[in-house]
């Protein structure tokens, strides 16, 4: 089982409707989670954090936690043509292994 | 501010050869961390450093090395390249306390092409 999963995708929505990215994690002590964007060629760009249980939102961005189930989800309001990239869900462990642990990412592609 | 970089942006190298990379941090974050991004394989860690110290590794073999300067400057060094080895580099940097969370901010990365 991977540490952390994603489906690759590729996830088509069109433009204005809401992009949902999923992802799950197997170490249940997991303590920090993180959205990065990556466009093509590109490093990754952070677009949230959580830490705790629940929903955050920024701006269009809303990250959920659910450590009980041991998934995090992004969704992403009024979807645009620039948000087409490949977005990454990564996770600390623990406090003290500040190793940043990265599912595969999932391919967006939001259509005219 | 400035945000972190990274040199030098392409390279081209051959097998056996070694290779240097590096990377500046944020102003003010005193770790710095590397992550191989090779195609179809993810993001995967390589080092963490932390006041000059490392503080964790990653499963690579001990060609990959590096260290951290006292202005938080970092080097990547990667002796007897395989092809394998041929990949974008990413450095990130936090300012990170023990017991408190920190994020990572990645710089433009390093690409290396391995003949």
């Amino acid at each position: 089982q991977k540490e952390v999963e994603q489906n690759s995708g590729p996830l088509s929505v069109p433009e204005g409707a809401i992009a949902s990215l999923n992802c799950t994690y197997s170490d249940r002590g997991s303590q920090s989670f993180f959205w990065y964007r990556q466009y093509s060629g590109k490093s990754p760009e952070l677009i949230m954090f959580i830490y705790s249980n629940g929903d955050k939102e920024d701006g269009r961005f809303t990250a959920q936690l659910n450590k009980a189930s041991q998934y995090v989800s992004l969704l992403i309001r009024d979807s645009q043509p620039s948000d087409s990239a490949t977005y990454l869900c990564a996770v600390i462990s623990n406090f003290g292994n500040e190793k940043l642990t990265f599912g595969t990412g999932t391919r967006l592609t939001i259509i005219p | 501010e400035a945000g972190v970089t990274q040199s030098p942006t392409h390279l081209i190298k051959t097998r056996g050869q070694q290779v240097t990379l590096r990377c500046s941090p944020i102003s003010g974050h005193t770790s710095v961390y590397w992550y191989q991004q090779a195609l179809g394989l993810g993001l995967q860690f390589l080092l963490w450093y932390d006041e000059g110290e490392e503080r964790n590794r990653g499963n690579f073999p001990p060609r990959f090395s590096g260290r951290q300067f006292p202005n938080y400057s970092s080097e990547l060094n990667v002796n007897a390249l395989e092809l394998e080895d041929s990949a974008l580099y990413l450095c990130a940097s936090s300012l990170w306390t023990s017991g408190s969370r920190q994020t990572q901010y990645f710089g433009p990365g390093t690409r290396l092409l391995v003949l």
